[in-house]
C-alpha cells in the first residue's frame, strides 16, 4: 500500500510571497489532516478534512492560510502572503474514517527568508 | 484544550540500557499515540492505546487512564533507536486531530 505523498519536499521563498503544498493521502482514507511543525516543537493541527468537508480549522490562520480538498482525495495548503514565522515543516496525515491511527507523509520543509 | 507534557525533553543513554519516556495529559482522551520521528524524516506511528499495555518487539507502551499518564519503554536500547519520540492524544470519538507533546530527543550511544 502506497503511503501518504507530499510535494515539494523543500521550498524556500521570500516573505510576502505565496506558496502551495500538495498532499495525496493513502487510497481510501477519508480523513486528511494538515499539521505545522515549528523547529523544536511538536506538530500543531491546522485543518482536518472528512472527505471534502472541513471538520476543524480552528487553528488555521485564515487571513493567510487556505486549504482545500477537491473530490475528497488530494489536498492543497496555501500560504499567501508568507511571513518569517511560517518557516516550519508542513505535515499531511490521513486515516480511515472512524479509525484513529494516522499515517504521515514525509513533510514539506518551508523556509521563509 | 488538552495539554500534553513529556519528560524528559532530552535523554542520552548507553546501548543496552532500559529507556523510559513519560507523558501526561490534562483532560480525558479517546486514545493516546506514541510516534517516532527521525531527523529529517517523517513521523511513524508506534502505538495507539486507550487502556492497559501494548508491546511490539523491544517497545512497550502503558497507559493509566485514572492518572492521565502514559509511559514508553525501550528494552535493550540500540543506537538505531535514536530519534524523537512524541506523545499525542485524541479527544473525540472517531477521527480527529491530534494534540502533540513537544517530544523527547533520545540518543543511544554505542
Amino acid at each position: 500500500e502506497a503511503g501518504v505523498a507530499q510535494s515539494p519536499r523543500y521550498k524556500i521563498i521570500e516573505k510576502r510571497q505565496s506558496v502551495a503544498f500538495w498532499c495525496n493521502p493513502i487510497s481510501g482514507h477519508a480523513t486528511l489532516y494538515w499539521y505545522q511543525q515549528i523547529l523544536g516543537q511538536g506538530p500543531k493541527l491546522l485543518i482536518q478534512f472528512q472527505n471534502n468537508g472541513v471538520v476543524d480549522d480552528s487553528q488555521l490562520p485564515k487571513d493567510r492560510f487556505s486549504a482545500e480538498r477537491l473530490k475528497g482525495v488530494d489536498s492543497t495548503l496555501k500560504i499567501q502572503p508568507a511571513k518569517l514565522e511560517d518557516s516550519a515543516v508542513y505535515l499531511c496525515a490521513s486515516t480511515r474514517r472512524n479509525y484513529n491511527e494516522q499515517f504521515f507523509g514525509p513533510g514539506t520543509r518551508l523556509t521563509v527568508l | 484544550k488538552n495539554e500534553v507534557e513529556q519528560s524528559p525533553q532530552n535523554l542520552t543513554a548507553q546501548e543496552g540500557e532500559f529507556i523510559t519516556i513519560n507523558c501526561s495529559y490534562s483532560v480525558g482522551i479517546s486514545a493516546l499515540h506514541w510516534l517516532q520521528q527521525h531527523p529529517g524524516g517523517g513521523i511513524v506511528s508506534l502505538f495507539m492505546l486507550s487502556s492497559g499495555k501494548k508491546k511490539h518487539g523491544r517497545l512497550i507502551a502503558t497507559i493509566n487512564i485514572q492518572e492521565k499518564h502514559s509511559s514508553l519503554h525501550i528494552t535493550a536500547s540500540h543506537p538505531r533507536d535514536s530519534a524523537v519520540y512524541i506523545c499525542a492524544v485524541s479527544t473525540g470519538g472517531g477521527a480527529d486531530g491530534l494534540t502533540f507533546g513537544k517530544g523527547t530527543h533520545l540518543i543511544i550511544q554505542p
